[in-house]
């Protein structure tokens, strides 16, 4: 079954300790990428990735890191949350031109920095 | 940059009716895709229906169809004979039609509940 899994799918953390989220997508996808979902804000991309070791910034990128060692995984880092990083995250990957610009998600991460 | 509105935070509808869900966007680009995820309380996000910016006919999947105006920069969603299933939060997003490896512009989400 094609899928992007995302763990963990729940986290309540403390602001300043460390905390990665994994991403992985079994479709062979080239582009990965990580959004955020705020209450009236919709989604937001934080980063993305075009292939392996290539990956920059997107619309709100501050206080977050990633990296792409392997086509299938995309871990997103926070090297030391703090409470506005409370948010709703998602994992998505696609495949260029073929159905442009239709994502496939991840089922969310839901992070909570206290 | 492109930029999505979507104007009503909420929308209700009774079930087997009818409700439009209303997007605007804005671009300077003429070759672009537009696209309505759902996503209920489970939260996962679900590609609803795509429209390709340089066809003319509106896009339709089953009971969902699309009114595009492209020179209003308008993408309504029509949901007919509404089911309790439809219940989610519907967001409008916008991809360009050059290399944005898969970059998609959201609207900030419309609340849609189904009365029964």
């Amino acid at each position: 079954e094609a899928q992007v899994t995302q763990n963990p799918r729940y986290l309540i953390t403390v602001t300043g300790k460390k905390l990665t989220v994994t991403c992985s997508q079994n479709m062979n996808h080239e582009y990965m990428s990580w959004y955020r979902q705020d209450p009236g804000l919709g989604l937001r991309q934080i980063y993305y990735s075009m292939n392996v070791e290539v990956t920059d910034k997107g619309d709100v990128p501050e206080g977050y890191k990633v990296s792409r060692k392997e086509k299938r995984n995309f871990p997103l880092i926070l090297e030391s949350p703090s409470p506005n990083q409370t948010s709703l995250y998602f994992c998505a990957s696609s495949s260029p031109g073929v159905n442009t610009g239709e994502l496939f998600f991840g089922e969310g991460s839901r992070l909570t920095v206290l | 940059a492109q930029t999505v509105t979507q104007s009503q935070p909420e929308m209700s509808v009774q079930e087997a009716e009818t409700v439009t869900l209303s997007c605007t966007y804005d671009t300077s680009e003429s070759d672009y895709y537009l696209f309505w995820y759902k996503q209920p309380p489970s939260r996962q996000m679900i590609l609803v229906i795509r429209q390709e910016a340089y066809k003319q006919q509106n896009a339709t999947e089953n009971r969902f169809s699309v009114n595009f105006q492209k020179a209003a920069k308008s993408f309504s969603l029509k949901i007919s004979d509404s089911q309790l299933g439809d219940a989610a939060m519907y967001f409008c997003a916008y991809h360009t039609g050059g290399t944005s490896y898969g970059k998609l512009t959201f609207g900030q989400g419309t609340i849609l509940t189904v009365h029964p």
